[in-house]
Formats: structure tokens, C-alpha cells, sequence
């Protein structure tokens, strides 16, 4: 089944205390991407990487690393998490963007930062 | 820059009912423009884009969407509203690069029986 997986799907952490979110999928996708959603605020854009060793910011990267070490995989960083990362994370996925492609989502990480 | 505001955080309909959720854009280049749906504790997925090979984009679900380049507007419709359409909806459209990506506040949908 084509799918984009994110673990863990809930945390609970205390400020301070490195972390990482995982995401992978298996459509030999190039471009993933990282968001976070806010209640009236919609998704924000973390960071994408438009391939394997590429990536960039998005509208919030302030807080946050990311890497692209094989095509399947996107961990999202957390070095010091901050209660203002306290938030619902989202991986997601696409063949690219630049054709309009779709983009798959993950079902989401509720982060809590203490 | 890129922007998308959709007016209205929440909307109620009667089942059987219209559905209009509304959304106006603000793009440098000829944008691409999506509408995602986001159920209860789910992740988002796709309902339907507007790439400029039509104005009235038709997506799954019975959902549609015109774009007006004269009002700067996607505003996704829908006949009769469905029990099953109570979701929150995304507009969201493409940055002058397209790799960045920009969602709307999003609209709140409620169906009333």
C-alpha cells in the first residue's frame, strides 16, 4: 500500500530534550516535506528537500533540522525543543511540485513540549 | 509572494444544503491552487487543483471549484452537503518557487442533519 508513515504518532517531552520524528514512504517520491499546524493558523511549511542531500527552509524553520540521507526517508530535528513546538506535525510526500503533483500525507505527530 | 485567505474559520449547513467554503489568492506568477480536505485525526488529501487547463476544476466527492482570475478567487462548492463531508478544508497554492508551499487558514465544516 502507498503510504507515507510518521512516528511516533504522539509525544510528550519536556523542553530542553532533543527529539526526532520520523517519516518515510514508499512511492519513490523526490520531493517530502515538513509542516506544522496550528489551530487558525492552518499548515506552515517547516523545510522540503527536493531530493536525496537537497534540502531548504520553508516558512518556519526556525527550531527545527532536518536531513536527507536516502530517497525514502525525512526525519524531522529537534535539537531544544521549546513548548512554542508544541503543535501537529505533518510529513508529506509528491513526485514534485513544479507539475502541480500531488503531495501525500502522514497522519500527523501531536507533539507536547513541557 | 504567494498567499491564499479563506474567509470563514467555520461553516454550518443543513444536510442537502449548498456548500460554499471560500478562498481568494494573491500570486506573482500563474498559480496552481489546491483544495485538501483534512478529516477527524487524519492526515490531509487532495480534492482537486487548478493547473489552467480549465476554469471549473471538478475534484472527488461531487466538489468543485472556479477559478476567476478577475476576482483572484477558488472558492470550492458542492451541491448538497453530506453527512460525511464535516471536515476542515485547506486552499493552498504554490510559492513563486515552486517548491514551497502555502495553506490557508483553513474552514471548519459542519453538517447539520
Amino acid at each position: 500500500e502507498a503510504q507515507v508513515t510518521q512516528n511516533p504518532r504522539y509525544l510528550i517531552t519536556v523542553t530542553g530534550k532533543k527529539l526526532t520524528v520520523t517519516c518515510s514512504q514508499n512511492m519513490n517520491h523526490e520531493y517530502m516535506s515538513w509542516y506544522r499546524q496550528d489551530p487558525g493558523l492552518g499548515l506552515r511549511q517547516i523545510y522540503y528537500s527536493m531530493n536525496v542531500e537537497v534540502t531548504d527552509k520553508g516558512d518556519v524553520p526556525e527550531g527545527y533540522k532536518v536531513s536527507r540521507k536516502e530517497k525514502r526517508n525525512f526525519p524531522l530535528i529537534l535539537e531544544s525543543p521549546s513548548p512554542n513546538q508544541t503543535s501537529l506535525y505533518f510529513c508529506a510526500s509528491s513526485l514534485g511540485l513544479a507539475m502541480a503533483n500531488e503531495q501525500f500525507f502522514g497522519p500527523g505527530t501531536r507533539l507536547t513540549v513541557l | 509572494a504567494q498567499s491564499v485567505t479563506q474567509l470563514g474559520s467555520h461553516v454550518s449547513v443543513s444536510e442537502g444544503a449548498l456548500v460554499l467554503l471560500r478562498c481568494n489568492y494573491s500570486s506573482s506568477v500563474p498559480p496552481y491552487l489546491f483544495w485538501y480536505v483534512q478529516y477527524p485525526n487524519q492526515g490531509l488529501q487532495l480534492l482537486l487543483k487548478y493547473t489552467s487547463a480549465a476554469t471549473l476544476v471538478k475534484g472527488i466527492n461531487g466538489f468543485e471549484a472556479e477559478f476567476k482570475k478577475s476576482e483572484t478567487s477558488f472558492h470550492l462548492t458542492k451541491p448538497s452537503a453530506h453527512m460525511s463531508d464535516a471536515a476542515e478544508y485547506f486552499c493552498a497554492v504554490h510559492g513563486d518557487n515552486f517548491n514551497k508551499f502555502y495553506f490557508g487558514s483553513g474552514t471548519k465544516l459542519n453538517v447539520k442533519p
